[in-house]
């Protein structure tokens, strides 16, 4: 059973489209995170969410909006996709502040 | 600025060598982790150290926070190609949300 899983793995789509990664956990967590990786492999946080409420919004353009309709879920749409948008998107959950469980990434590519 | 730096940033050693990461940060955490991604995946924990000075083993891996938890180390010992991927360092401080930060990334290649 996958503990956090997203989806879709792959997207590739053109400039100025809008597109949405869905992010799901079954462990029970109260919090959830979208971070994104860079080509040089640097994890950043952009989002996080307890309980439903977001909490850390990490100076990302307002083309990304989390929503997070319960708990146990946190989806990210995008708007007006940039080539510089191009990355691999972690969504990830937590219950105590020493553990991180990721998802398995998925991988945007912006033609 | 980076808040965790890590180093060295790349690794290319031989099967059954030694080798030590290193996370560093000016900052002080409530907890340090530390993660290994392979190619494709996410990263997945290995080890969360709390406690300055803390050490703890994972068979042949061995993490140490620092004694004032501004940074640590992860030594590996007889390096084998399935210890092969990028490693991640990734503090956090208690009451701040559950909020993490992430090195840099170490990239270890272990050549049979």
């Amino acid at each position: 059973d996958t503990a956090v899983s997203q989806t879709p793995k792959y997207l590739v789509t053109q400039m100025g489209n809008d597109k949405s990664i869905k992010c799901e956990q079954n462990l029970g967590h109260d919090t959830m995170y979208w971070y994104k990786q860079d080509s040089k492999k640097f994890l950043k946080i952009m989002f996080s969410y307890n309980n439903k409420e977001l909490i850390i919004n990490e100076t990302v353009p307002n083309r990304f909006s989390p929503k997070s309709p319960d708990k146990a879920h946190l989806n990210l749409h995008i708007n007006s996709l940039e080539l510089g948008d191009s990355a691999v998107y972690f969504c990830a959950s937590s219950h105590e502040v020493n553990t991180i469980y990721f998802g398995e990434g998925s991988w945007l590519t912006v033609v | 600025t980076q808040l965790l730096e890590q180093s060295p940033q790349f690794l290319s050693i031989q099967e059954g060598e030694n080798l030590t990461v290193y996370c560093n940060s000016s900052s002080v955490f409530s907890s340090l982790q530390w993660y290994r991604q392979e190619p494709g995946e996410g990263p997945v924990l290995l080890v969360t150290v709390v406690t300055g000075g803390e050490v703890k083993k994972l068979k042949r891996l061995t993490f140490q926070f620092g004694d004032a938890r501004k940074d640590s180390s992860l030594h590996i010992t007889a390096a084998q190609p399935g210890d092969t991927g990028l490693y991640l360092c990734a503090g956090g401080w208690i009451g701040n949300f559950n909020k993490f930060y992430f090195g840099s990334g170490t990239k270890l290649n272990v050549k049979p």
